[in-house]
């Protein structure tokens, strides 16, 4: 069955410092891999996704994620954090179309000044 | 554009009381799902639809059920509702792209507490 791993409940960073946010999967073939992120109140937002090509994908708000599948990976950077990121951050795989997609547990953001 | 629509917003329920969240989507996709959101436990799939009179279990069905009569509705009934449904629940919409994959398009949530 497949499941995603988010090993950081919580991460506190200082705005303008770098971010990485860690994400393992278990999946059996190809995954699709996504990352969204909530902020408080809201519903989610796709950041980025991944199904093949080049492993390292850009997103949106200056987001970056790299797949690194001997790893079982799917870590999201950002070089230089905002303190309007504060926010959750789900990794997700699903299947083709997005159908039956498995969210980690989620990493919550705080952004010191 | 209404995009996912979710009602109620919010809803108090007795334990042992029935009720249906409503869901529906103006996007025509193909794929439909509902998730419960609980601290610390990120989302988790109750169900989902790949169309219209198709429905499969996610992670955590139990006590609920669903039926897919259209491409744009998709609602949830809590047969019998117990604390422990109390949660924050999502519906969300997807559709493969070129790629084949898909983004999900989530309602704003419908707050469940179960007393």
């Amino acid at each position: 069955a497949q499941s995603v791993t988010q090993p950081d409940i919580h991460i506190t960073v200082s705005e303008g410092a770098s971010l990485e946010l860690r994400c393992n999967y278990s999946y059996g073939a190809t995954p699709y891999l996504f990352w969204y992120v909530q902020s408080p109140g809201q519903g989610l937002q796709l950041l980025l996704k991944y199904f093949s090509g080049d492993t390292l994908v850009q997103g949106i708000k200056g987001f970056e994620a790299e797949f690194k599948r001997s790893q079982s990976s799917f870590n999201l950077r950002k070089p230089s954090v905002h303190w309007s990121d504060a926010a959750e951050y789900f990794c997700a795989v699903g299947y083709t179309g997005g159908f039956k997609t498995i969210f980690g547990a989620g990493t919550r953001l705080f952004v010191k000044a | 554009n209404a995009g996912v629509t979710q009602t109620p917003k919010f809803q108090v329920l007795k334990t042992g009381q029935s009720m249906t969240l409503q869901c529906a989507q103006d996007m025509n996709h193909e794929y439909m799902s509902w998730y419960r959101q609980d601290p610390g436990m990120g989302l988790r799939l109750i169900h989902y639809s790949v169309g219209a009179g198709i429905t499969d279990q996610g992670e955590v069905p139990n006590g609920y059920n669903v039926s897919r009569s259209t491409t744009e509705d998709f609602p949830l009934r809590l047969l019998s509702a117990a604390p422990s449904q109390t949660s924050v629940y999502f519906c969300a919409s997807s559709y493969p792209d070129a790629a084949g994959t898909g983004e999900l398009f989530f309602g704003e949530g419908s707050r469940l507490t179960v007393l």
